[in-house]
């Protein structure tokens, strides 16, 4: 079965860094997401893209964070100057269709220092 | 903003008992879909709702939809050590290209063996 991939599964950086978490989508798929989840919290929304362009971000994905398919494949989720509370598991999600299931990739776990 | 809330935030059960948790919004929901999350794990798909009363079963699990579309529930009979982790309720909704889902708060079930 088809699955989103997510690399790398951990990663520690220093507080102003600038980090790149990079995603696979389903290949199929045309919509794709990135959502963050704080230790013991809940799976929170950060950004849609569609088409080439964001179609919509949370209150979230201020002006340190950027998303870009560079090529057919990858899906990446940059973030400029990390800050400690940027600390969390960072799940990316690809769907075919708009409104479908969302299918998650294994999530990048990404500590600031 | 938009929030769905879950209880019990933690609920541990004796193997073989049954576990139930709750997702009541404040506002109408359009849809109501329900995840799980092992632990360590990423957000895995178990079902939408979509209509008012609408009832699901999945061997050992029940999904209610309520019938003003405020709430949810899952209950899961005779639970086993393989039913642990966390349990969200979730919307999809958005406009224009993409969706994203809102997920609850969470209902983390641990089980003694």
């Amino acid at each position: 079965e088809p699955e989103v991939t997510q690399t790398p599964s951990h990663q520690v950086t220093q507080m102003g860094q600038e980090v790149i978490l990079r995603c696979v989508p389903i290949s199929n798929h045309l919509y794709f997401y990135w959502y963050r989840q704080i230790l013991g919290q809940k799976v929170e929304f950060l950004v849609s893209f569609y088409n080439n362009e964001i179609s919509e971000k949370s209150e979230i994905f201020d002006d340190q964070f950027s998303v870009e398919r560079p090529d057919g494949s990858n899906f990446t989720l940059k973030i400029r100057s990390t800050k400690l509370e940027d600390s969390a598991m960072y799940f990316c999600a690809s769907t075919e269709q708009e409104q479908e299931t969302q299918y998650f990739g294994p999530g990048t776990r990404l500590l600031v220092l | 903003g938009q929030q769905v809330m879950q209880i019990p935030q933690y609920q541990h059960v004796q193997e073989g008992e049954d576990f139930t948790t709750y997702c009541n919004s404040s506002t109408t929901l359009s849809n109501i879909q329900w995840y799980k999350q092992r632990p360590g794990g990423h957000p895995v798909f178990l079902i939408q709702l979509v209509k008012s009363g609408e009832v699901k079963k999945q061997k050992r699990l029940t999904f209610q939809f309520g019938e003003a579309k405020k709430n949810s529930s899952l209950h899961i009979t005779a639970t086993q050590t393989t039913d642990v982790g966390t349990y969200f309720c979730a919307e999809i909704t958005g406009y224009s290209s993409a969706s994203k889902i809102i997920f609850g708060s969470g209902t983390r079930l641990s089980i003694r063996p």
